[in-house]
């Protein structure tokens, strides 16, 4: 066990429609960071949060966002979901802002399937 | 940044060592190496760090010759347990607006 939460465990909904997916990081980390895993593209960075402000960006798509809250848990919200949304997607988080000090500790994932 | 190159899958045996290769040509002279394995249907997890030469834990080693443009990720006598996927990083020391870059890893199988 990481330490680190994420919810829903599994996810079923219908292209174009909404969903929000929540982490909560490890006690003490300030960092959260989100992953998209498919069988296509591995396992690709979306974005990183820390302390409440955006502190890196990958590839993510417009129709994703996410937010750091006060209580340093973070949702990521995808919306107009398409088929190639379905994807395995996962939290991690870090005590620090990032880079090799700092390993990142996953989360279990949330399964995401879009029909 | 620094881009890896790292075979997409092997075989082993149970019983055998395991040495997988990550080549980093354009490595940067503050970055470390990192490694996190992945098992199926979980998250990936931290494993070893390096910055130079060599480095044991109770996982596996990292072997990281002179030049750094490599490194060996090590698994002494691997076991059907260690089937999962293993990712190499290039790491900078500290986050500024790193991406952390995973790609498809390398996948072993261990088989009986």
């Amino acid at each position: 066990d990481s330490g680190v939460t994420q919810t829903p465990k599994h996810l079923i909904t219908a292209t174009g429609q909404r969903v929000t997916l929540r982490c909560s990081p490890r006690s003490g980390d300030l960092s959260v960071y989100w992953y998209q895993q498919s069988l296509d593209q591995g396992l690709q960075f979306l974005i990183q949060y820390y302390n409440g402000e955006e502190r890196a960006k990958g590839n993510i798509l417009e129709r994703f966002s996410a937010q750091q809250f006060p209580d340093l848990h973070s949702e990521l919200n995808l919306s107009s979901l398409e088929l190639g949304d379905s994807a395995l997607y996962f939290c991690a988080s870090s005590v620090g802002a990032g880079g090799s000090y700092n390993e990142q500790f996953f989360g279990p994932g949330t399964r995401l399937t879009v029909l | 940044l620094a881009k890896t190159t790292q075979p997409i899958s092997m075989d082993s045996y149970e019983g055998q060592e395991v040495n997988i290769t990550c080549s980093h040509n354009n490595i940067a002279t503050n970055d470390y190496i990192t490694w996190y394995q992945q098992f199926p249907s979980q998250g990936p997890r931290f494993i070893i760090q390096g910055y130079k030469t060599k480095v044991t834990n109770e996982v596996a080693s990292l072997f990281i010759p002179a030049d750094r443009k490599s490194s060996t990720l090590s698994l002494p006598r691997v076991s059907l347990s260690d089937t999962a996927v293993y990712y190499c990083l290039v790491v900078p020391p500290t986050g500024g607006s790193y991406i952390p870059t995973f790609g498809r890893g390398t996948s072993l199988i261990v088989h009986p």
